[in-house]
């Protein structure tokens, strides 16, 4: 069985401030590990994903995520945010082949101006 | 361009009715799933299929039933039987194995009176 655990509901932080989102995953195989956004009233978009090789994932709008498999950890970060980065993100893992995709409950990001 | 398209955006049924919520997809990717968003739950799997005219119950099938008679469509029908039914549902697909992310749909908000 696989689980991911997004430890905080909401992270509030001022426009152009560093933000991490922190996401920890329990599995007994190897996994495939994503994180989504998701704006208002919209689908989720994919915004990286680590399937294999370096540690540090660079995904869009400059975000980036490191894989630490020591402390089953997939934590998302941007040095700088901006207004329209506020939004859902979800975490969410995979044990690959059509096994399915476990997600987090999500972590709300609120940039104040 | 390419993508998966759920419709209608909203929609409203009375207590007791059963509705179908469209999902079209013009990626050619053989993977389908659908999803129910509540707010502090994340993502819950209904129902996915990996190839036409077969799928699988996810964790919470009951009072929910869909088909896969082409590649492409994978309408999922909230029936009755459906304690909770007010929720936004999420249409996905995939193609390969495990090494992909998700498409998302824009998502269907149902809301039943």
């Amino acid at each position: 069985a696989q689980s991911v655990t997004q430890l905080d509901s909401q992270v509030p932080v001022f426009e152009e401030a560093p933000v991490e989102l922190r996401c920890n995953y329990s599995s007994s195989v190897s996994v495939y590990l994503f994180w989504y956004v998701q704006y208002p009233n919209q689908g989720l978009q994919l915004l990286l994903k680590y399937l294999s090789g370096s540690t540090l994932v660079k995904g869009i709008n400059g975000f980036e995520a490191e894989f630490n498999k020591s402390q089953t950890s997939f934590h998302l970060r941007k040095p700088s945010v901006h207004i329209s980065d506020t939004a859902e993100y979800f975490c969410a893992v995979s044990q690959g082949g059509y096994q399915k995709v476990t997600f987090g409950i999500g972590t709300k990001l609120q940039v104040i101006p | 361009d390419g993508g998966i398209t759920q419709s209608p955006k909203y929609l409203f049924r009375k207590e007791g009715q059963n509705v179908t919520l469209s999902c079209e997809q013009n990626l050619n990717h053989d993977a389908m799933y659908w999803y129910r968003q509540d707010p502090g739950q994340g993502l819950r799997l209904i129902y996915y299929s990996q190839i036409v005219n077969d799928f699988q119950k996810g964790d919470i099938a009951e009072g929910y039933s869909v088909s896969r008679e082409k590649k492409e469509s994978f309408p999922l029908t909230v029936t009755s039987a459906q304690k909770n039914p007010t929720a936004f549902y999420l249409c996905a697909s995939r193609d390969g194995q495990g090494g992909y992310g998700y498409t998302f749909g824009s998502g269907t908000r149902l809301t039943v009176v």
